[in-house]
């Protein structure tokens, strides 16, 4: 297996554009997580899934930002508009459900800059 | 509501000597608990995870942990460091969601 898969692995946008960070989890995974890092803040969860379906948005920081999982392949979180704020890198991870005592694989994350 | 506590936010120990990276847990639940490395610009990696199963758990790279109840702490250790151990290391509990603590970045000395 390939293994948790993001797109792009770096952006570079201009404050206010929207962007969109993608990821393909690993196949047979049923959880996904998003990920954001930063220097002040650390790693923080920002969304995950159980079967496609969003069990715990409270970490999403505000409006401008959403998630999807539209089936078991695929993930989007978008950002619009962006600020500069939002610089990051954004982990999206993926396990299978079923058992809590399944740690998770992360992706190699997307590093987002926003000018 | 569940979260963990790096006591460190950063060790310095020398090439040889013993690693202890401190993690105390809160959850209301009996919880996972897992150690995640991350080597700079890297991805993240797991070392090892705690599931109930035996307290002193095993990992790669010669790591350990070992989950202490009454102290509500999942410390890591190496008994003898080497220079590409240098890294950010992430203790996480887990109960549906993840949660990470702050970090510690170790640094090795030659």
């Amino acid at each position: 297996d390939a293994g948790v898969i993001q797109s792009p692995r770096h952006e570079v946008t201009e404050m206010g554009q929207e962007v969109t960070l993608r990821c393909k989890p690993i196949s047979g995974h049923n959880s996904l997580f998003w990920y954001r890092q930063t220097m002040m803040r650390g790693l923080e969860l920002l969304i995950y899934f159980n079967n496609n379906v969003p069990i715990d948005d409270s970490g999403m920081p505000e409006d401008r930002f959403s998630a999807k999982m539209p089936n078991a392949s695929f993930s989007t979180l978008k950002i619009q508009p962006s600020e500069p704020r939002d610089s990051a890198v954004y982990f999206c991870a993926s396990g299978p459900q079923g058992s809590l005592d399944t740690e998770a694989f992360f992706g190699q994350g997307t590093r987002l800059t926003v000018v | 509501a569940q979260s963990v506590t790096q006591l460190d936010s950063h060790v310095s120990v020398s090439e040889g000597t013993p690693v202890l990276l401190r993690c105390n847990y809160s959850s209301s639940y009996s919880p996972s608990l897992f150690w995640y490395v991350q080597h700079p610009n890297k991805g993240l990696q797991l070392l090892l995870k705690y599931t109930s199963a035996a307290t002193l758990v095993k990992g790669i790279n010669g790591f350990e942990a070992e989950f202490k109840k009454s102290e509500t702490s999942f410390h890591l250790t190496k008994p003898s460091a080497h220079m590409s151990d240098a890294a950010e290391y992430f203790c996480v509990v887990r109960n549906n969601d993840m949660r990470f603590g702050a970090g510690t970045r170790l640094t090795v000395k030659p």
